[in-house]
């Protein structure tokens, strides 16, 4: 089975801290990414990445950065946190198969930031 | 106007009763067309994709495209209460390099009561 891995639940955090979001999947997936959802809003992509220390900026990139220093491991960076990043953070991977490609991914970390 | 509608709900449906999930989208050139559900606190699973226009059946689940109408449906046939989940539409466009990015709706949230 595919395993996607956030490493936080639940995180709290102040207004103005630097805050990594850890991603690690086990199936030597070449795509990675970032999504946060808000009732409403659905997912949207923040960061995606096709191959180690590879990046291209999602729908919504403002006040987030990313690494990917190795393939299984990618990692959202939270420059100075502000209220109105609190949301719910997803993280997937993907192996394109075909043209079709399934993303599979992690619970989710629920950011509050105050 | 965002590139891909779901009306978020919620529905509640009884036991039993016909499902039907829809999404709209602007950019004709999605090509894929996907379904993934979500039960609460877990991240989206994949639950059926299609390509190009037509019906996909998988057990008590049909997809349905329309291209020229820009529109694609999600059938539950004999819905059960474990049915009950968000359920959300995503596409994607062919790429010749890179990952496959996939827009999401913003999800239907689905009960189906015994």
């Amino acid at each position: 089975d595919v395993k996607v891995t956030q490493s936080s639940r639940y995180l709290v955090k102040r207004t103005g801290e630097k805050v990594f979001l850890e991603c690690v999947q086990d199936m030597d997936h070449e795509n990675m990414f970032w999504y946060r959802q808000d009732p409403g809003l659905g997912l949207r992509l923040i960061y995606f990445s096709y191959d180690v220390k590879m990046k291209e900026k999602g729908d919504i990139p403002e006040g987030y950065s990313v690494s990917r220093e190795k393939k299984e491991r990618f990692s959202l960076i939270l420059e100075s946190a502000s209220t109105n990043q609190t949301s719910m953070y997803l993280c997937a991977s993907s192996f394109p198969q075909g043209m079709v490609t399934e993303a599979f991914f992690g619970q989710g970390t629920r950011l509050t930031v105050v | 106007q965002k590139e891909v509608e779901q009306d978020p709900g919620p529905l509640s449906v009884p036991e039993g009763a016909i499902v039907s999930l829809n999404c709209t989208y602007s950019n004709s050139a999605f090509q894929y067309f996907m379904w993934y559900r979500q039960y609460s606190r877990k991240g989206p699973e994949l639950l059926m994709y299609t390509y190009s226009s037509g019906n996909k059946e998988d057990g008590r689940f049909t997809a349905q495209v329309d291209k020229s109408s820009k529109y694609i449906s999600l059938f539950i046939r004999d819905s059960q209460p474990s049915d009950s989940a968000t359920y959300l539409c995503a596409m994607s466009v062919v790429r010749l390099q890179g990952a496959q990015k996939l827009v999401f709706g913003q999800g239907t949230r689905l009960t189906i009561n015994p």
